[in-house]
């Protein structure tokens, strides 16, 4: 079936370090989306990207689509530690029915 | 406001009863979303509603019965749970503008426990 699988699964990072979380979907994706969601808590929006080869910053993050509209990724520079929780992106799939899919997930630890 | 507001925060009940989980946003948007969380999974869809009808259903068990009396508002009626249906139950909205994949804008959710 459809599937967007992120990686890494887990990430520690000490405070300062960079961090990257990559997702890959098994279709193409009309856009996608990234969520945080912390520990206890609610996926919040981050971002939409909707054009192919799309890159867009919000201050430390990062977020790039790719050229074939099924893998993208969140890169965050010098982490703190607000930083942590579980990073998922979603995207609505391109054929078929509407298949909307969240990724696996990264959970992201940052360490003071 | 750009809330979507949950009720209850938490819910434990019984395989035999009946309960309702509530959901309501004030942001005018015009589609509104079920979702199951399990522990360390991510969202998985149950229901969507657009234009207060029930436009997808993932064939989710009939043991949960979705209900949206207006476009501000979506029930999850409960009923026969099993244990395995313990998780965290968002609710979402989304403006429904473009029809499909929008970003979605989640509620707290409910933990419920079922014993």
């Amino acid at each position: 079936g459809q599937q967007v699988m992120q990686i890494p699964q887990y990430q520690h990072v000490q405070e300062g370090e960079d961090f990257t979380t990559y997702c890959n979907s098994s279709t193409t994706l009309s856009n996608i989306q990234w969520y945080k969601q912390r520990p206890g808590g609610h996926p919040v929006f981050l971002i939409q990207l909707v054009k192919s080869g799309e890159v867009k910053k919000q201050k430390r993050l990062t977020f790039q689509f790719g050229e074939a509209k099924k893998n993208s990724s969140l890169h965050i520079t010098a982490t703190q530690t607000t930083d942590v929780g579980t990073y998922f992106c979603a995207g609505q799939t391109l054929s078929g029915t509407y298949k909307y899919i969240f990724g696996t997930g990264t959970r992201l630890k940052v360490l003071a | 406001d750009t809330e979507v507001t949950q009720t209850p925060k938490h819910l434990v009940m019984g395989m035999t009863n009946k309960k309702s989980l509530k959901c309501e946003q004030h942001m005018g948007h015009r589609a509104m979303y079920w979702y199951k969380q399990k522990a360390k999974k991510p969202p998985e869809l149950m229901f969507v509603y657009s234009y207060e009808k029930l436009s997808i259903n993932e064939s989710v068990p009939s043991r949960f019965s979705p209900e949206c009396p207006n476009s501000s508002l979506l029930n999850l009626h409960l009923h026969a749970l099993q244990p395995e249906d313990s998780a965290l139950y968002l609710c979402a909205s989304s403006p429904w503008e473009s029809g499909r994949g929008e970003t979605q804008y989640f509620g707290p959710g409910t933990r419920l426990l079922v014993l």
